[in-house]
């Protein structure tokens, strides 16, 4: 089966522009989550999705940070505008359903560099 | 509050020597732990998971990891070590009625000399 894509797969811009990650998961996945890798350390949960609902931005940063996953299939995440500290690799995952210790699959990534 | 700690950022091992990836965490309930592992370029991969029963398990590219409740520890050991097993480990933590949400360590480069 295939597994979850990401585009891009490398994207630089300047500070106060904006920019978006688009993410597909595995076919029949309910569950997909965005996490932000920042270098150096393991990747932090931004958003949860279950179908198309919200289930977790507790850690999204939403003065400047969106999330979407319209549909319950694709998803995309959106900075506006993009600071400094927004470098990092974004990462997508997906899983079957929204159950503890359920195996999430991830894609390879999205690396952002913001000059 | 919920966290994992991997004490060592980097370590190196010889191809054929034996290798144990330390892991610490702190969860007030009962934890679901995870070993994942990344290749320079790649997304995250599952080596094992453990939820309940017998504290060693087995994963995937011959890793196991034994969890010890008293210790708060779940490290990772593989016999004989592969050049090929040169990436990132990332050890994870998640349950309770936190839904899939996981909280990631910071990560042990593994680096294997000839």
């Amino acid at each position: 089966e295939a597994g979850v894509a990401q585009s891009p797969r490398y994207k630089i811009i300047e500070k106060r522009q904006s920019v978006a990650f688009w993410c597909n998961p595995i076919s029949g996945h309910a569950t997909l989550y965005w996490y932000q890798q920042i270098l150096g350390q393991g990747p932090k949960l931004l958003i949860q999705f279950q179908n198309n609902g919200v289930v977790d931005d507790s850690q999204l940063p939403k003065d400047r940070f969106s999330a979407e996953r319209l549909k319950g299939v694709d998803s995309t995440l959106k900075i506006q505008p993009a600071k400094l500290e927004d470098s990092a690799v974004y990462l997508c995952a997906s899983s079957l359903l929204l159950v503890t210790g359920l195996e999430q699959y991830f894609g390879p990534g999205t690396r952002l560099t913001v000059t | 509050a919920q966290s994992v700690t991997q004490p060592d950022i980097h370590i190196t091992v010889s191809e054929g020597a034996s290798l144990e990836l330390r892991c610490n965490y702190s969860y007030g309930a009962t934890p679901y732990l995870f070993w994942y592992v990344q290749s320079p370029g790649q997304g995250l991969q599952l080596l094992l998971k453990y939820f309940s029963g017998d504290t060693l398990v087995q994963g995937i590219k011959g890793f196991e990891a034994e969890f010890k409740r008293s210790q708060s520890s779940f490290n990772l050991r593989k016999p004989s070590v592969h050049w090929s097993d040169a990436a990132e480990y990332f050890c994870a933590v998640g349950g309770g009625n936190q839904g899939g949400k996981l909280i990631f360590g910071q990560g042990t480069e593994l680096s294997v000399k000839p």
